[in-house]
């Protein structure tokens, strides 16, 4: 099975600080995700990656940034955290093939709460 | 574009009757389609999948879906509800050569006793 771990499952910030959040997969995968859940909103693609030191913009990167330097492993940074980052983190991996398209694999989520 | 829509945002049902969980989507081209399931405080785990093979695809913990071309419908149902089935209840699909999926809004699964 794919295990996707989230190295906090609640985390608490003060406004200011810089936040970062960890995943890893153990899957070989060469896909990676980061998303934020809120209430009525949905999943929001944060920033997703494609192989190692690549990284693209999903729908909401601003006040974020991502480092992929292996690729087992794929980080989320709040550079300056604000209240209104207070959200449910949620990390993805994928396989990448070119023909049909391969499901995305969760962690549990990280509940991150800016005070 | 592609998108998808969940018809119903809360769906209510009595243990052991069935389920009906709605989807349209809209898609230029074959696309993908998945269920994902999620229970509180926890992530998203995968129900089922549609790539183009069989239009009736079975999944986890008895559920189901149909891929209707016509109806650009993926309706997921289970014949009994279990307790254990309340949770929120994702539609996501993707276009081919697409590493991104699109999520609906979600469908939040209530089982009465």
């Amino acid at each position: 099975d794919v295990k996707v771990t989230q190295s906090s499952r609640y985390l608490v910030k003060r406004t200011g600080e810089k936040v970062f959040l960890e995943c890893v997969q153990d899957m070989d995968h060469e896909n990676m995700f980061w998303y934020r859940q809120d209430p009525g909103l949905g999943l929001r693609l944060i920033y997703f990656s494609y192989d190692v030191k690549m990284k693209e913009k999903g729908d909401i990167p601003e006040g974020y940034s991502v480092s992929r330097e292996k690729k087992e492993r794929f980080s989320l940074i709040l550079e300056s955290a604000s209240t209104n980052q207070t959200s449910m983190y949620l990390c993805a991996s994928s396989l990448q093939t070119g023909g049909g398209n391969q499901p995305q694999h969760f962690g549990d989520g990280t509940r991150l709460s800016i005070l | 574009a592609q998108s998808v829509t969940q018809l119903d945002s809360h769906v209510s049902v009595s243990e052991g009757t069935p389920v009906l969980l709605r989807c349209n989507y809209s898609s230029s081209y074959s696309p993908s389609l998945f269920w994902y399931v999620q229970h509180p405080n926890k992530g998203l785990q995968l129900l089922l999948k549609y790539t183009s093979a069989a239009t009736l695809v079975k999944g986890i913990n008895g559920f189901e879906a149909e891929f209707k071309k016509s109806e650009t419908s993926f309706h997921l149902t289970k014949p009994s509800a279990h307790m254990s089935d309340a949770a929120e209840y994702f539609c996501v699909v993707s276009e081919p050569g697409q590493s991104k999926l699109i999520f609906g809004q979600g469908t939040t699964l209530q089982v009465k006793p």
